[in-house]
This record gives C-alpha cells, sequence and structure tokens, in this order.
C-alpha cells in the first residue's frame, strides 16, 4: 500500500529558505500536497501537485517533485516566524475512496 | 478556497456523555466528508469516511457503534462520540471532499476533553 514519509523537524533562522522533504512510495499517477498546522488548528492546504508536473511555484513557496525518486519537497522562501507549525505531506489513494495518506508532519521552527 | 466549518471547538464532558461534532462545507457540497483522530505531536488518523446519503466506511479498528457517524445532506456530517471515556480524549477533526475529488478542506478540528 501507499505509504508517505518526512524528516520530523526543521529549525531555521528567520529570512533563511526552508526545506521540507518527502518520499512517497505510490509509482502511479497520482496527486501529492502539502497541509500547514498550527496548534490546535485544522489543515490549511498550502498547495498541491499532479505528478505528470516537475515544480510548482505559488508565491513563496515551490514544490519541487522527483518522480524518479519518489520525492517531494516543499521549499518556503525567506521564512517568517509565522511559518512555525507543523506541515504534513500528504498523497491521494488511487482507489475510489480518495483517502488522503499522510506523512508524519516535519515541525518547522523559525528563530528570530 | 473553500470552507469547512466544524462546531464545536472545544467541548468537556463527563464520562458516560455521548458528545456530537458537526462538519459542515459552507461554500460547497460535499458528498464525501471524512474524520480524522489526531493525538498529541502525531498525524492524522483516518476514522471514517462518510458518504451523503449512505452508511459511513470505517478503518479498521474504529468501533462504529462508539463513533457514530450522518450523513444527512450534502453540506452537513456528524460524527457522535457516544459513552464517552477519559481514553477517547482527543483532537478530531473533519475534511470536506470537492466535487472533483482531488482536494480535501479541513475544519478547524474540536478537542475533546472527557474526564
Amino acid at each position: 500500500g501507499e505509504d508517505v514519509e518526512q524528516s520530523l523537524f526543521l529549525s531555521v533562522r528567520e529570512g533563511d529558505s526552508s526545506v521540507i522533504n518527502c518520499t512517497y512510495t505510490d509509482s502511479s499517477s497520482t496527486y501529492l500536497y502539502w497541509y500547514k498546522q498550527e496548534p490546535g488548528a485544522g489543515l490549511q492546504l498550502l498547495t498541491y501537485i499532479f505528478s505528470n508536473m516537475d515544480m510548482k511555484q505559488d508565491q513563496r513557496l515551490t514544490v519541487l517533485l522527483n518522480k524518479k525518486d519518489k520525492h517531494l519537497s516543499l521549499r518556503i522562501a525567506d521564512t517568517q516566524t509565522g511559518d512555525s507549525a507543523i506541515y504534513f505531506c500528504a498523497e491521494i489513494a488511487l482507489d475510489s475512496s480518495y483517502k488522503l495518506i499522510f506523512g508524519s508532519g516535519t515541525r518547522l521552527l523559525v528563530r528570530p | 478556497g473553500a470552507v469547512v466549518s466544524q462546531h464545536p471547538s472545544r467541548v468537556i464532558c463527563k464520562s458516560g456523555t455521548s458528545v456530537k461534532i458537526e462538519c459542515r462545507s459552507l461554500d460547497f457540497q460535499a458528498t464525501t466528508m471524512f474524520w480524522y483522530r489526531q493525538f498529541p505531536k502525531k498525524s492524522l488518523m483516518l476514522m471514517a469516511t462518510s458518504n451523503e446519503g449512505s452508511k459511513a466506511t470505517y478503518e479498521q479498528g474504529v468501533e462504529k457503534d462508539k463513533f457514530l457517524i450522518n450523513h444527512a445532506s450534502l453540506t452537513l456530517s456528524t460524527l457522535t462520540v457516544t459513552s464517552a471515556h477519559p481514553e477517547d480524549s482527543s483532537f478530531y477533526i473533519c475534511s470536506a471532499r470537492d466535487r472533483e475529488g482531488v482536494i480535501q478542506y479541513f475544519g478547524a478540528g474540536t478537542r475533546l476533553s472527557v474526564l
């Protein structure tokens, strides 16, 4: 079955770029997502990419997809303290259930 | 983006009582909604898939008689935690799938504390 893995923690200085990495196991066409969760809140969809794309950029966010290595990354440019949160990578199930398979989440800490 | 409203945001109840949590899609019709449970510092665990007009599909290990799901309309799904016990204390989050099926929008979550 599908599996999604992420590193657990990342600490960066304010103003630097952050890169959060994710690996997935499904080899078929799929959608991949990045969600942000602030403390005590639900999940906010940041961006998503279809597996036939290599890159997607939206303001400070850049998603890179290496389909050969099944590696997805989220780059946040000019990281701000407000970006401190947990970032979840997710993949959609290929069956008709449309379930999301989540990674464990990466806690991003932005130091002033 | 689309908006999903979840209510209440926080509930404290006594052991043995039942608690109902509502999930509404405010500006779109959601034929499918999902209910998740999240433990502290952990990822989301899918509990069940709620389909409008039909029975919910529960994940393995989730007691359907304990966690009752009703999806009576295209904009509302409810999760009732029956006879709640302290071990049911958790953060419950719902999501709604858009019509195209590829995006899930999440509610703000409900923090349940059972005393």
